[in-house]
């Protein structure tokens, strides 16, 4: 089965400090991605990487940055908190086949909440 | 317009019931196709993925796609208590991009 793991089941942080989110992955997928959940709005993704060292943007990057230094290892950044980052963050990984489902397996989410 | 709309619920039916779960889409180029379900506090855990349209059974799970419609639904025969949770639908293009684009979920409630 596939695993991905994440640092923190729940974080409170305070306005304006830095931030690390960790995810780690067991299945040497090749893609892995960042969302966050809030009520009413889904999952939106914030970034996705496709192999080390590489990352493209999602489509709510602002106010984030990301890390992927090992192929298995996935860092989410929030370089200075504030209020409106409070969510559950989850990240995923795919494997990275041409034509393949693009089928996501996610980890069990960290709730942040920014004070 | 979102491009994926799935109505949120509440759903609530009783122990035993049929449940059709749908979304729909704007984009024509999504070629894959998925059923996520996320119970309260946990990440989404795959349920069903299809290509193109078509049906696909597994065990009480249907998925069925329509894309001259653009319309996916979810069909859960004899409904349990467990089946109480969040499903997301989800979708993807055939190349490109490797994200997916998701519903924003409807929330099912099975009473016993």
């Amino acid at each position: 089965d596939v695993k991905v793991t994440q640092s923190s089941r729940y974080l409170v942080k305070r306005t304006g400090e830095k931030v690390f989110l960790e995810c780690v992955q067991d299945m040497d997928h090749e893609n892995m991605f960042w969302y966050r959940q809030d009520p009413g709005l889904g999952l939106r993704l914030i970034y996705f990487s496709y192999d080390v060292k590489m990352k493209e943007k999602g489509d709510i990057p602002e106010g984030y940055s990301v890390s992927r230094e090992k192929k298995e290892r996935f860092s989410l950044i929030l370089e200075s908190a504030s209020t409106n980052q409070t969510s559950m963050y989850l990240c995923a990984s795919s494997p990275g086949e041409a034509g393949g489902s693009n089928t996501q397996y996610f980890g069990p989410g960290t709730r942040l909440t920014v004070l | 317009q979102k491009e994926v709309e799935q109505d949120p619920g509440p759903l609530s039916v009783p122990e035993g019931a049929i449940v059709s779960l749908n979304c729909t889409y704007s984009n024509s180029a999504f070629q894959y196709f998925m059923w996520y379900r996320q119970y309260s506090r946990k990440g989404p855990e795959l349920l069903m993925y299809t290509y193109s349209s078509g049906n696909k059974e597994d065990g009480r799970f249907t998925a069925q796609v329509d894309k001259s419609s653009k319309y996916i639904s979810l069909f859960i025969r004899d409904s349990q208590p467990s089946d109480s949770a969040t499903y997301l639908c989800a979708m993807s293009l055939d190349t490109g991009r490797r994200a997916l684009t998701f519903g924003s979920g409807t929330r099912l409630q099975v009473q016993p």
